[in-house]
């Protein structure tokens, strides 16, 4: 079964918006990851969050992490048109065993 | 750079052939891993491999088998193709252990089984 789930599964938001995206897991993890994916594309890593941390940064990305409420959320500031492309959560539960969500699908409208 | 490569974007099968998927890394990973997506469904685990010649089941292993005969190679095999078989193939490699942590993903393997 897959650990996280994204949500929304679609989003559209104008260019200089700021876009949220939230992922929700099922059980305890050693890491949370997000990956971009450009359509026919293979996965780009963006950021990786470890469960002792609550917050991160790179760029124009901020990345929550709530191991209470098992849930991360992903923020892509001043969005540009070329942020365009799916995202996806991913979690690492141990046994080197990685699993990803549905993805959430942001257009960002020029 | 890190380089995972699939052998082939495309492949068009008939249903009841043997397919062979095959992934290469050039990073010296412990970690391979083969996902199928599909619309709606997001990126789903078939296989992964933590070492040379050892493999665990993920989610969706039926109808699949995998061989790692060396570190850097990780094949996927559908002993005899469906239709439902028809997807996206993405091979992923990664360290592991202290080092464990971000996915080095192949551009992709269309497959259609007609």
């Amino acid at each position: 079964s897959q650990q996280g789930e994204e949500d929304p599964q679609a989003l559209s938001i104008q260019e200089g918006e700021n876009a949220t995206m939230n992922c929700s897991y099922k059980t305890s993890i050693n890491n949370l990851q997000w990956y971009r994916q450009n359509s026919g594309r293979g996965l780009v890593h963006l950021i990786l969050i470890r469960s002792n941390e609550r917050e991160k940064h790179s760029g124009r990305l901020r990345v929550t992490l709530d191991t209470s409420k098992k849930s991360s959320s992903l923020l892509i500031t001043a969005s540009r048109a070329a942020d365009t492309a799916s995202y996806f959560c991913a979690t690492d539960g141990g046994y080197q065993k990685v699993t990803f969500g549905i993805g959430t699908k942001l257009q960002v409208i020029p | 750079d890190v380089k995972v490569t699939q052998s082939s974007r495309y492949l068009v099968k008939r249903t009841g052939e043997k397919v062979f998927l095959e992934c290469v890394q050039d990073m010296d990973h412990e970690n391979m891993f083969w996902y199928r997506q599909d619309p709606g469904l997001g990126l789903r685990l078939i296989y992964f491999s933590y070492d040379v010649k050892m493999k665990e089941k993920g989610d969706i292993p039926e109808g699949y088998s995998v061989s790692r005969e060396k570190k850097e190679r990780f094949s996927l095999i559908l002993e005899s193709a469906s239709t439902n078989q028809t997807s996206m193939y993405l091979c992923a490699s990664s360290f592991s252990g202290r080092r464990a942590g971000e996915l080095f993903f192949g551009e992709g393997s269309r497959l259609t089984v007609l």
